[in-house]
């Protein structure tokens, strides 16, 4: 099936350490984003990537890292500088196929501890 | 820089009845608008968007919406609310050509009641 695959989907992590939240797509979609989703605050856009080996920060890309070394794949790293990274974290993706609408993936939540 | 606002962060309406969620935007190009829908512990999915052909915009579920510019508005109605149609919902709004990033609503639950 074509679509857009996070994991893990649950996460938890301990203050200090960094962890990893991976996004797969297999719509040959050019475009990636990472979005992340607090209660009552809609989402926020950490960082974007239009091509392979390209990316630029959103609107809060602090404490946040990402990489864009193969089209398909676009993962986030939250860095031990975030300070509140609780979180549900939404990958997405656009191309020509869709129209450049952006579709989501099905979110990770990922809890401090 | 563009912005959307939601009016009403929870909406409740009776089943059966008409379901109207409100979304004004402002941008300084014209827009594309898109609304998505999320259900509990999952992704955002597409509903309806406009790229400036048709005014009034039909999507899935039987949702639609208009694009009204004088008022800077993209209003989403239901005429007919059912129960699935419990969730939150979400306005979007970007500017062509930059990049298809999206700024978003702070949401809106729909509650529906029997």
């Amino acid at each position: 099936d074509g679509g857009i695959t996070q994991s893990p989907k649950y996460l938890f992590r301990k203050e200090g350490q960094n962890v990893t939240l991976s996004c797969e797509q297999n719509l040959n979609h050019d475009a990636m984003y990472w979005y992340r989703q607090d209660p009552g605050q809609g989402l926020r856009l950490i960082y974007y990537s239009q091509i392979v080996n390209d990316f630029q920060k959103g609107d809060i890309a602090e404490g946040y890292s990402v990489s864009r070394e193969k089209k398909e794949s676009f993962p986030l790293t939250v860095t031990s500088a975030q300070k509140n990274p609780t979180a549900f974290y939404l990958c997405a993706s656009a191309g020509r196929s869709s129209g450049n609408t952006i579709y989501f993936g099905e979110g990770s939540w990922l809890t401090v501890v | 820089a563009q912005s959307v606002t939601q009016l009403g962060s929870h909406v409740s309406v009776s089943e059966g009845a008409l379901v109207l969620l409100r979304c004004n935007y402002s941008s300084s190009v014209p827009p594309y608008l898109f609304w998505y829908v999320q259900y509990p512990n999952q992704g955002l999915q597409l509903l309806l968007k406009y790229t400036s052909a048709a005014t009034l915009v039909k999507g899935i579920n039987g949702f639609e919406a208009e694009f009204k510019k004088s008022e800077t508005s993209f209003h989403l109605t239901k005429p007919s609310a059912h129960m699935s149609d419990a969730a939150e919902y979400f306005c979007a709004v970007s500017e062509p050509g930059g990049g298809n990033k999206l700024t978003f609503g702070t949401g809106t639950q729909l509650k529906v009641e029997l």
